[in-house]
């Protein structure tokens, strides 16, 4: 596609249940990520892809969060048993080549509040 | 630890002024540094990108100065206009070299 899709835009959920959000990348782009930006914050790194493998996962906040990547192309973010404290906008974006030098396209996000 | 810091939330300016926006960072030796523009409901954008051993960088109306003795670079947007009202974040790349690390953006307002 033209740009990095994500869906869905926005997602209510009940606390506890499971959700699930998708990436698809711009395609031929190697490298993806998953950023979180809540109310009033910064923009927090989640865990990067490169191909379907993740070097880095060291942003993921608990052990409810989880990410899979297939493909090389679509990504997804699961979050299991949520919290009222996992409301916030999901940012996606992804790079042609791993970051070094690299710019980063960014999703319209998805933003998930949880009840 | 590392830190990147964007010193004000918001910066009100008047059309046609130019803004100057900074971004500090400690304990980071960036090779490059990247600025991004964020609207409302929307993912940031890219818009600059500078090396450690460029001093400045233009585009259009946008300017960027990065000082790694200082660990410092400025923003300037000249001339400014109500459509540059937006958030504009800074970002360097981590340690372990895998992710940007953004700040938490300044809120720039232009009145007409």
């Amino acid at each position: 596609g033209a740009g990095v899709s994500q869906s869905p835009s926005n997602k209510v959920t009940e606390k506890g249940k499971d959700v699930e959000l998708r990436c698809d990348p711009i395609s031929g782009h190697t490298a993806l990520y998953w950023y979180r930006q809540s109310l009033g914050q910064g923009l927090e790194f989640l865990i990067y892809f490169q191909g379907n493998s993740a070097p880095d996962k060291s942003g993921l906040p608990s052990d409810r969060f989880s990410a899979e990547r297939t493909g090389g192309s679509v990504s997804t973010l699961t979050i299991q048993r949520t919290q009222q404290e996992d409301s916030a906008v999901y940012l996606c974006a992804s790079s042609l080549e791993p970051p070094q030098y690299e710019k980063l396209f960014f999703g319209s996000g998805t933003q998930l509040s949880v009840l | 630890s590392q830190k990147i810091e964007q010193n004000s939330e918001a910066l009100n300016i008047q059309e046609g002024k130019t803004a100057t926006l900074t971004c500090n960072y400690t304990n980071y030796s960036p090779a490059y540094l990247q600025w991004y523009r964020q609207d409302p409901g929307r993912g940031p954008v890219f818009l600059l990108l500078i090396r450690e051993n460029e001093k400045e960088k233009r585009k259009e109306r946008l300017k960027v100065t990065f000082d790694t003795t200082l660990k410092q670079s400025l923003f300037h947007i000249t001339a400014s206009q109500p459509a540059d009202s937006a958030t504009y974040l800074c970002a360097l790349l981590n340690q372990a070299g895998t992710a940007l690390i953004f700040g938490k953006g300044t809120t720039l307002s232009v009145s007409s």
